[in-house]
């Protein structure tokens, strides 16, 4: 079972130049999210999606968007990239918004240069 | 504001106990996790407390005081494979995870 996918791995990106972090899972999860995560801080949630076609804003929304067209599917996109995006991008999932534990991928290393 | 606060870093040796704290406040209480997570790979689940006491899972316990806005894992037997960081994060009243920074904790021979 491949669980929760993301991609890429890892990308440096220009600032200015836009990009969408992918994320799927094929454990038909409602709910999922996208968090980043810096040295010295806790995950700190960009977005979610509790259920197919509803998103909304976590804690550092600003400068990301996201859309959830399907259960399984969950982009993140960067408009116009900032080195302050900078980080370590995590989705992840869970049966619903309230369940008791969430499964992460393997995260995406961007660089903003 | 929302915190969650817990140590840096630990030591502790292999063999031995360890118990890494964290406390909380937060605007209402569904809810504490711990997980951990090895250098550069994702978090994974390791327990769950939403009522008072102690939760027991193999190595690894995990307790809580809701009145104290407190918990801590308890890690027994350490193995080198424990080495990793370990993260308390708080479900408020809004369903919302709130993540502490997390504790690295580094074992010894």
């Amino acid at each position: 079972t491949a669980g929760i996918t993301q991609a890429p791995t890892s990308q440096i990106l220009a600032a200015g130049r836009s990009m969408t972090l992918r994320c799927t899972q094929d454990m038909r999860h409602n709910a999922m999210y996208w968090y980043r995560q810096d040295l010295g801080l806790g995950l700190r949630l960009i977005h979610y999606s509790n259920t197919a076609g509803t998103t909304g804003k976590g804690e550092v929304p600003d400068g990301y968007s996201v859309s959830r067209a399907n259960t399984d599917d969950f982009p993140l996109t960067l408009a116009s990239a900032v080195p302050s995006q900078t980080s370590v991008y995590f989705c992840a999932s869970s049966p619903t918004d309230t369940n008791t534990e969430a499964f992460f991928g393997q995260g995406t290393r961007l660089t903003v240069v | 504001g929302q915190n969650i606060d817990q140590p840096t870093e630990m030591t502790a040796t292999e063999g031995a106990i360890v118990q890494i704290n964290c406390t909380y406040q937060t605007s209402g209480f569904n809810g504490l996790f711990w997980y951990q997570q090895h250098a550069g790979e994702a978090p994974t689940f390791l327990s769950y407390n939403v009522l008072d006491g102690l939760e027991e899972k193999g190595r690894f316990s995990s307790f809580l005081s809701r009145s104290k806005g407190y918990s801590y894992l308890l890690l027994k037997e350490l193995q080198m494979k424990d080495s990793a960081s370990y993260l308390c994060a708080v479900r408020d009243g809004n369903y919302q995870l709130i993540w502490g920074a997390g504790t690295k904790l580094i074992i010894k021979p």
